[in-house]
């Protein structure tokens, strides 16, 4: 069965700029999850998308929005990029019952913005 | 929010000794995992084990929901088992899976 698949694996912006992440889950996980990861704040909820809804909101400025499409797969957008968003977004999915679950999680994107 | 605490931050082993690797939570979970990040970043799955202990070859996991802390073990270190290993927690089904800062291990030959 194939992991969680992330693309691009890097990415390098200028600020001002818009970008969009990739995320296919596991076959049969409904559930999506995003994180960012720096070295100053270590790994923080994004957003979680289940059957195209979003499911749960992290604390993350309007420029951060996602959407999940019917086969499960699943895109972040980040707009008017700044220097503070070069990070590590990671992925993770799940089966997305509804019960607390294991997540299985991408290789990531590095993102760098110049 | 829920607060998750690991210690210790950083740890260095010789390969073949053993460690032992703490998570700290402030309140009540349903949900505790334990992960490895590798040096390229990927973060595995290492345990899912909200209470009692589990096993997987060298690593086991011990989680005393009642005291809020979890512990891992690994036994007879080897070099890739260098990386970060965090905890991440989740109070109730729905919220938001919260990490740890993670213990930095670094493993020598």
């Amino acid at each position: 069965k194939a992991g969680v698949t992330q693309t691009p694996r890097y990415l390098i912006k200028t600020r001002g700029q818009q970008v969009t992440l990739s995320c296919s889950p596991i076959s049969g996980h409904r559930s999506v999850s995003w994180y960012q990861q720096t070295p100053g704040q270590g790994l923080q909820f994004l957003f979680e998308y289940f059957s195209e809804t979003q499911r749960n909101k992290g604390n993350f400025p309007g420029r951060f929005s996602g959407r999940q499409f019917s086969n499960s797969r699943s895109e972040m957008n980040v707009s008017t990029l700044e220097l503070g968003d070069s990070a590590l977004y990671l992925c993770a999915s799940s089966l997305g019952t509804g019960g607390l679950e294991k997540l299985f999680f991408g290789s990531g994107t590095q993102l760098s913005v110049l | 929010g829920i607060q998750v605490e690991q210690s210790p931050p950083d740890l260095i082993l010789q390969e073949g000794a053993n460690s032992t690797l703490r998570c700290n939570f402030s309140d009540s979970v349903n949900n505790l995992q334990w992960f490895h990040q590798n040096p390229w970043g990927q973060l595995i799955n290492l345990f899912y084990i909200p209470s009692g202990t589990k096993q997987n070859g060298r690593l086991s996991a011990t989680t005393v929901a009642t005291e809020r802390y979890s512990l891992l073990y690994i036994s007879s270190s080897q070099t890739t088992d260098s990386g970060v290993y965090f905890c991440a927690v989740e109070r109730s089904s729905g919220d938001k899976l919260t990490f740890g800062t993670g213990t930095r291990l670094a493993v020598r030959p």
